[in-house]
């Protein structure tokens, strides 16, 4: 079975720029969760969708989005980018998201944003 | 709101025992996760607690204590390929069952 995928792996952005990173779960997972990792700060949660719809949303200001589609594949976007937002950014599937005792969460091996 | 608290490092020799601990405040607990984290990889599942006790796998252990709000990840006889951040993380039943992760613990394993 294949695992998450995120594409791409690295990116450079300029300041103001905007970004997609995108996110393929694990065949017959439904859940796809975004968290924002740099250092010292751990993994902070972004977003989580089901079903296409966003079931979740962590403390992010909105030039972060995320949507997903019909075939559990995921999108993030980060317009006006800025210096901070440099961070590895990872993708997490689940079958189900993580509700009563089903916490297995499989993570991809992330997306590496620099922006200069 | 909720919080997680683990040691930002600890250092421990080839062959040794090693605990993690991990105290988590959250309105609504599933459960407490364990991750681990190579250096520029994903992290990967190690262990899930929802009830208080010892949950054993292989050289691992994780215990869960509800009524202390606390955890811990014991590493067994210990190997350089154990060099790696260790993540604890709640399930909070109030935040949709969202996962919430500590800072993560670095442990280096020395010769």
């Amino acid at each position: 079975k294949a695992g998450v995928t995120q594409t791409p792996r690295y990116l450079i952005k300029t300041r103001g720029q905007q970004v997609t990173l995108s996110c393929s779960p694990i065949s017959g997972h439904r859940s796809v969760s975004w968290y924002q990792q740099t250092p010292g700060q751990g993994l902070q949660f972004l977003f989580e969708y089901f079903s296409e719809t966003q079931r979740n949303k962590g403390n992010f200001p909105g030039r972060f989005s995320g949507r997903q589609f019909s075939n559990s594949r995921s999108e993030m976007n980060v317009s006006t980018l800025e210096l901070g937002d440099s961070a590895l950014y990872l993708c997490a599937s689940s079958p189900t998201g993580g509700r009563r005792g089903t916490t297995e969460a499989f993570f991809g091996q992330g997306t590496r944003l620099t922006v200069v | 709101g909720q919080s997680l608290e683990q040691p930002s490092e600890v250092t421990a020799v080839e062959g040794a025992i090693v605990q993690i601990n991990c105290t988590y405040q959250t309105s609504g607990f599933y459960g407490l996760s364990w991750y681990q984290q190579h250096d520029g990889g994903a992290p990967t599942f190690l262990s899930y607690n929802a009830l208080d006790g010892l949950e054993e796998t292989g050289r691992f252990s994780s215990f869960l204590s509800r009524s202390d709000s606390y955890g811990y990840l014991l590493l067994q006889e210990l190997q350089m390929k154990d060099s790696a951040s260790y993540f604890c993380a709640v399930e909070d039943y109030n935040q949709g069952g969202k996962l919430i992760f500590g800072q993560g613990t670095e442990l280096s394993v020395k010769p």
